[in-house]
């Protein structure tokens, strides 16, 4: 069936350094992805969002990148910081269907001191 | 604290009882949805409102499983004669799909869930 995941389960990342984490789609109607960040005990939280009409979006210390080509989102965490240790996932959504996020597994990201 | 609540927070259980949850989403917010997480998995969609109306269950709703939402505020997700396979975070989400206090398209606000553990 259609799917979001991720390449990579873990991710341990210097503090201060940046970091990227991807996420591969393969439902091509799908056109709107969002990344959220979910700490241990926590509810996910939404971090940024982006729209199949878009390439790239900046928030705050994040950049979301989506390359509809080959169905690959990624998520760049800029000057990484011990509050950002977190697991991350990507989802999907169709806009005419907005009701429904279709989630990945996450990744797990550490920061190491 | 995004301004959803659900409780309790932790429920343990025995096999074969109901259990009821609950969650009271951000007041404004007309979209309230259910999810199921189990560890390492994202959330898996459950059921959806638009106000008091349920507009969409999931396969993985059984029929031990029933939501409602009866004045389009709070809402409630019962579970009757529990299995061990319950066992899983409980999310609530609440949304508006355009303008208040949603920053985006269906920026979705998770309540902290409910953990469930069926013994």
């Amino acid at each position: 069936g259609e799917s979001v995941g991720l390449h990579l389960p873990t991710l341990s990342v210097q503090e201060g350094d940046n970091s990227i984490i991807n996420c591969a789609y393969s439902n091509s109607a799908s056109d709107y992805f969002i990344w959220y960040k979910q700490e241990s005990g926590k509810g996910p939280q939404f971090i940024i969002d982006i729209r199949s009409n878009m390439d790239k979006r900046q928030g705050q210390r994040v950049t979301v990148l989506l390359n509809k080509t080959v169905k690959h989102l990624s998520l760049q965490i800029a000057a990484t910081q011990p509050g950002d240790s977190a697991v991350y996932f990507c989802a999907e959504n169709k806009m005419d269907s907005n009701y429904q996020l279709i989630w990945g597994a996450g990744t797990k990201l550490i920061i190491k001191p | 604290d995004t301004g959803v609540s659900q409780n309790p927070r932790h429920k343990i259980t025995k096999r074969g009882q109901n259990v009821t949850f609950r969650c009271d989403p951000i007041s404004e917010h007309n979209r309230l949805y259910w999810y199921r997480q189990t560890l390492g998995q994202g959330p898996e969609f459950l059921t959806y409102f638009q106000n008091e109306a349920q507009l969409e269950k999931s396969r993985l709703l059984s029929d031990r499983f029933s939501a409602e939402r009866p004045k389009g505020s709070f809402s409630t997700l019962e579970i009757q004669r529990t299995e061990q396979g319950d066992s899983a975070m409980y999310l609530c989400a609440s949304s508006f799909p355009t303008g208040g206090k949603s920053k985006s398209y269906n920026e979705q606000f998770f309540g902290p869930g409910t953990r469930l553990t069926v013994l």
